[in-house]
């Protein structure tokens, strides 16, 4: 099946710092999307991008639509504490309704 | 409203237990899912409904009986589990035009002993 490579796995930050994190793959998808996973609870959609190129943002969350398809990064400016938790990419196949889930990246914030 | 809800919230059973998930939603999705997540990794498709009738079931075992009474509901009835079982068990639901942006409930925390 198809697979995602997330990356980084884990980053440590001081608060106010900038994040960036990507995931790529060797497929097309045509639908990308961000989630984030607070311990215990199920992930919350942070944002959707539906064109190659797009660029979109949800307050301090940046997160863009690759060229090729195959990839898409998510930047958080300005990071706080409650950014804590596991981001996951997901992208969307070209037919059906399934997501294919990247392994995750584990965001911790030092005050 | 975007609230995917899910009970009970933590779940302990015997092998030999019957038991079931449940999981609504009031926003009109016609789509719904299940997921498996063991710690630290993705949520795994398990099933999903579409306008209430099966459409993908990922070769689950049949321990795992999924069904949709109606568009706003979803079961998971669960029967001689397995240790390996134990998992966070997530429903989510979407709209057809938007069928990937997914919204999942807050889980059910799973334990089989």
């Amino acid at each position: 099946g198809q697979q995602l490579n997330q990356s980084p796995q884990s980053m440590f930050i001081q608060e106010g710092e900038d994040v960036s994190m990507n995931c790529t793959s060797s497929s097309i998808f045509n639908t990308w999307l961000w989630y984030k996973q607070d311990p215990g609870e199920g992930p919350v959609l942070l944002i959707a991008l539906y064109k190659a190129g797009e660029l979109t943002s949800n307050g301090r969350l940046t997160a863009q639509f690759g060229i090729t398809r195959k990839d898409s990064f998510l930047n958080i400016s300005a990071s706080i504490p409650s950014d804590v938790g596991i981001y996951f990419c997901a992208g969307g196949e070209t037919s059906g309704s399934r997501l294919t889930f990247g392994e995750g990246t584990q965001l911790t914030v030092n005050p | 409203d975007t609230e995917v809800t899910q009970t009970p919230k933590h779940l302990v059973m015997g092998m030999t237990n019957k038991k079931s998930l449940k999981c609504e939603q009031h926003m009109g999705h016609r789509a719904m899912y299940w997921y498996k997540q063991k710690a630290k990794k993705p949520p795994e498709l398990m099933f999903v409904y579409s306008y209430e009738k099966l459409s993908i079931n990922e070769s689950v075992p049949s321990r795992f009986s999924p069904e949709c009474p109606n568009s706003s509901l979803l079961n998971l009835h669960l029967h001689a589990l397995q240790p390996e079982d134990s998992a966070l068990y997530l429903c989510a639901s979407s709209q057809g035009d938007r069928k990937y942006e997914q919204y999942f409930g807050p889980g059910t925390r799973l334990t089989v002993t």
